[in-house]
């Protein structure tokens, strides 16, 4: 069965470094990937998308993910943080059979000045 | 303004006692699912529906109900609610999840339910 990990909980950086949030997937074959944001009191967000093609995707609001198929992997990546950027953070894969996307547990991102 | 709107907001109810979450998309998805989440557990899927009157069990259908008689009006029905449902409640929609480019989830802003 699909599943997602997001091993990291909770991560603090500071305002102004880089961000990279780690996302991995179990998956049997080609998989369609997303990561999403929710700010507090929102619903969720997409920020970027992969289905094929160039393994680095840009997104919304300065954000990019690369797909590494070796590693099962889809990190989430930001050279400069802002205060805004503090929310949490969803990486999900699809599901199969167009029925739903599969979702891990989230990293909330907090933003130190 | 393309949207997902979830009614009511917050709500704070009694054990037993009947309710609806009301969703409805303004994009004419096809697509619309009910997630719930829970701190430390994500965001799991409760129903979902295919199309108008498709509808199919997710990963924790147990003490719900939902219905599909409009395309754009998916709600969700706790009919005897119970404390283990206290949680906060997304709707969300697609023109479809399946094929070879699947459409993006769109979610609402979400309804955070009490169960005392």
């Amino acid at each position: 069965a699909q599943s997602v990990t997001q091993p990291d909980i909770h991560i603090t950086v500071s305002e102004g470094a880089s961000l990279e949030l780690r996302c991995n997937y179990s998956y049997g074959a080609t998989p369609y990937l997303f990561w999403y944001v929710q700010s507090p009191g929102q619903g969720l967000q997409l920020l970027l998308k992969y289905f094929s093609g160039d393994t680095l995707v840009q997104g919304i609001k300065g954000f990019e993910a690369e797909f590494k198929r070796s590693q099962s992997s889809f990190n989430l990546r930001k050279p400069s943080v802002h205060w805004s950027d503090a929310a949490e953070y969803f990486c999900a894969v699809d599901g199969q059979a167009g029925t739903a996307l599969i979702f891990g547990k989230g990293t909330t991102l907090s933003v130190s000045s | 303004e393309a949207q997902v709107t979830q009614n009511p907001r917050y709500l704070i109810t009694v054990t037993g006692k009947k309710l609806t979450v009301t969703c409805s998309q303004n994009m004419n998805h096809e697509y619309m699912s009910w997630y719930r989440q829970d701190p430390g557990l994500g965001l799991r899927q409760i129903y979902y529906s295919m199309n108008v009157e498709v509808t199919d069990k997710g990963d924790v259908p147990e003490g719900y109900k939902v219905s599909r008689k409009e395309k754009r009006n998916f709600p969700l029905i706790l009919e005897s609610p119970s404390p283990n449902q206290t949680s906060l409640y997304f709707c969300a929609s697609s023109l479809s999840l399946a094929g070879v480019r699947p459409g993006e989830l769109f979610f609402g802003e979400g309804s955070r339910l009490t169960v005392l």
